[in-house]
């Protein structure tokens, strides 16, 4: 069965320093793929990122970075220099392939303040 | 322009009453999803819903309590029935982009509230 494990249910750092989400999956899939969403104040969810897993490569996009670790099931957001407007619920996400392909399971979610 | 929108953004409801949201998206795609998140908590898949056959719901969830219709590609609808002050939460429409557009598309949302 499918789950995904976001341990950290709120965080709150001073702007500018670096922060990590966590995140763990299961699946008895040998291909999927996984998401992170952000969800602010307003609600609607933003797509950040989708990663398949064959591709193990990191992926940094401007100050985000995402470290995908099929040997500890583990898919970790890293935010660097963090603002403000980086305040949001992110959520972790999978999506196994087959018949059952885009059927998203959802993480908890994890809250992050950013303080001024 | 808008890949995919919600009807209405949000309402508020009595208890007893039912509530049809409707989902437009903006290309032919053959599977949407409907989605719940209860304040404060994650996305909860309700059910998936194919063009010309019944949709296919998630454990917990009944076809009586959430009837959905897909009468097109590019459309559907989710009704809330008979609701009750549990039943207040977010709900949203999503798809899966083909390629190149791989991404996750979800709606806005609609924000429910049962009185």
């Amino acid at each position: 069965a499918q789950k995904v494990t976001q341990a950290q249910t709120e965080i709150s750092v001073v702007e500018k320093e670096d922060v990590t989400l966590d995140c763990v999956y299961e699946t008895r899939d040998t291909t999927y793929y996984l998401f992170w969403y952000k969800q602010p104040p307003s609600g609607e969810l933003v797509f950040l990122i989708r990663r398949n897993s064959f591709d193990e490569q990191n992926e940094i996009s401007g100050r985000y970075s995402w470290n995908f670790q099929k040997s500890t099931s583990s898919f970790n957001f890293t935010i660097t220099a963090s603002q403000v407007v980086d305040s949001a619920v992110y959520f972790c996400a999978l999506s196994e392939a087959g018949s059952s392909a885009s059927k998203i399971i959802f993480g908890s979610g994890t809250r992050l303040s950013i303080r001024p | 322009s808008a890949v995919i929108s919600q009807k209405p953004s949000r309402d508020i409801c009595q208890r007893g009453t039912s509530l049809t949201i409707q989902c437009q998206v903006d290309s032919q795609v053959t599977m949407m999803f409907w989605y719940r998140q209860q304040p404060g908590q994650s996305l909860t898949l309700i059910a998936t819903a194919n063009q010309g056959s019944e949709a296919t719901y998630e454990s917990g969830f009944v076809i009586d309590k959430f009837p959905i219709s897909r009468p097109n590609l590019t459309f559907s609808t989710l009704t809330v029935s008979n609701m009750s002050p549990e039943d207040s939460s977010i709900y949203l429409c999503s798809f899966l982009g083909s390629f190149p557009r791989t991404e996750q598309y979800f709606g806005p949302g609609t924000r429910l509230t049962v009185t």
